[in-house]
């Protein structure tokens, strides 16, 4: 069965500095890595994805990703932090199962605050 | 706009007495999921749909029913809600078809059920 943890409830990060949020997983064959971000009423937004091939991915407002197959890993960075990057992240991996890759699992988030 | 569409947003009832949730979504999406959010847990999938008429459980499904028979629709149906299903839920689609593990899914904004 896959997982995923977010080792950090929190994070606190001054403006302007990189910012990093952690997240390990574990799953059967190759993972399906995706990040998503929850702002306060909202429904959760994607931000990017890992399905293959290079191990950066970039995506929207300027986050990008590493993912590292030994370490069973896919942290979110970004080299400089806004305070409208204030929310809550999380971490999701879809892999093989039972039911043929159909459910995502979630980790338990990650409450960003950037401190102006 | 592309967009999923739940209702009511927020809900305060009693012990069993039924309720339904409804779910739209108007970007054709084949693949719908509920999820339920609690503090810690992240996000936990009641139930999803592959397709119209196709239906599967997911990690949390008791206390929980749910229908596809049209595509953009998919409600989550509390029969006798308790206090336990007090929670933050969330709906979601997704493209379908033979790439369907690697689509990120869109969601909706959210729905707070309070069961007193």
């Amino acid at each position: 069965a896959q997982s995923v943890a977010q080792p950090e409830d929190q994070v606190n990060v001054a403006e302007g500095n990189p910012l990093t949020v952690k997240c390990t997983y574990s799953v059967s064959g190759n993972p399906y890595l995706f990040w998503y971000v929850q702002y306060p009423n909202r429904g959760l937004q994607f931000l990017l994805k890992y399905i293959t091939g290079d191990n950066l991915v970039k995506g929207s407002y300027g986050f990008e990703a590493e993912f590292n197959k030994s370490q069973t890993s896919f942290h979110l960075k970004k080299p400089s932090a806004l305070v409208s990057d204030s929310a809550l992240y999380f971490c999701a991996v879809r892999g093989l199962s039972d039911n043929y890759g159909q459910n995502f699992v979630f980790g338990p988030g990650t409450r960003l605050s950037v401190l102006p | 706009e592309a967009q999923v569409t739940q209702n009511p947003r927020y809900l305060i009832t009693v012990t069993g007495k039924k309720l339904t949730v409804t779910c739209s979504q108007n970007m054709n999406h084949e693949y719908m999921s509920w999820y339920r959010q609690d503090p810690g847990l992240g996000l936990r999938q009641i139930y999803y749909s592959m397709n119209v008429e196709v239906t599967d459980k997911g990690d949390v499904p008791e206390g929980y029913k749910v229908s596809r028979k049209e595509k953009r629709n998919f409600p989550l149906i509390l029969e006798s809600p308790s206090p336990n299903q007090t929670s933050l839920y969330f709906c979601a689609s997704s493209l379908g078809g033979v790439n369907r593990v690697t689509q990120p899914q869109h969601f909706g904004d959210g729905t707070r059920l309070s069961i007193l």
